[in-house]
């Protein structure tokens, strides 16, 4: 069966530190990978997606970026954080016609 | 303006009462897919669906496509506090899920 990692869990980086989040997927091959970003209570906005190694799509223009180096492999970075990235952050995969499934989240909090 | 509004933002209630919760949209949709969040944790899928018109019942919970495909509902019958959390409405479109502004349920014992 599929399964999806995310860590780490909970984060409290300083202003202007540098990011990075991994999402990795077992069990599936060539998986859509998502990075969303959640506020208090709201719902879900989409980062980036992407739909094979090196392909990255990204949603709204911000301070973060993304890549993906393996198939089933998604990293979310920042070269220097703001207090305004602090959040609640998911990856998810999904298959073509397959609703995605999602990682536990990474609490992330700049102070 | 979102794609997908969700009403009402927040909505509490007694255990034992019934409620209704609702996505609405401007667009037409193939699928119409409802999670639930828990804090700290990652939305879980309830179900999908997917012909206008069409009802799904999951326990207490049924789920309603408007027969136009634009609009879906929650209904939730004799609450119980563990039905507390955030509920997603969200469509697939071209390679990614957009998700509507959730509806924050809690069930007060």
């Amino acid at each position: 069966s599929q399964t999806i990692h995310q860590w780490p869990a909970t984060l409290v980086q300083p202003v202007g530190s540098p990011l990075s989040l991994e999402c990795t997927v077992e069990g599936t091959s060539n998986p859509n990978l998502y990075w969303y970003r959640q506020a208090a209570g709201r719902g879900l906005q989409l980062l980036f997606y992407s739909v094979g190694i090196g392909q990255i799509s990204s949603e709204v223009p911000q301070n973060l970026s993304a890549s993906r180096p393996q198939d089933r492999q998604f990293i979310l970075s920042s070269k220097k954080l703001l207090l305004s990235d602090s959040g609640f952050y998911l990856c998810a995969w999904s298959e073509w016609g397959i609703t995605p499934f999602f990682g536990q989240g990474t609490r992330l909090t700049v102070v | 303006t979102q794609l997908l509004e969700q009403s009402p933002q927040f909505l509490s209630i007694q255990e034992g009462e019934n409620l209704t919760v609702y996505c609405n949209s401007s667009s037409v949709f193939s699928s119409l897919q409802w999670y639930r969040q828990e804090p700290g944790e990652g939305p879980v899928l309830l179900v999908t669906v997917v012909t206008g018109g069409e009802v799904k019942k999951l326990k207490r919970l049924t789920f309603q496509f408007g027969d136009a495909r634009k609009d879906s509902s929650l209904h939730i019958t004799a609450a119980q506090p563990g039905d507390t959390g955030l509920y997603l409405c969200a469509i697939q479109g071209a390679q990614k899920l957009v998700f509507g502004q959730g509806t924050r349920l809690t069930i007060n014992p």
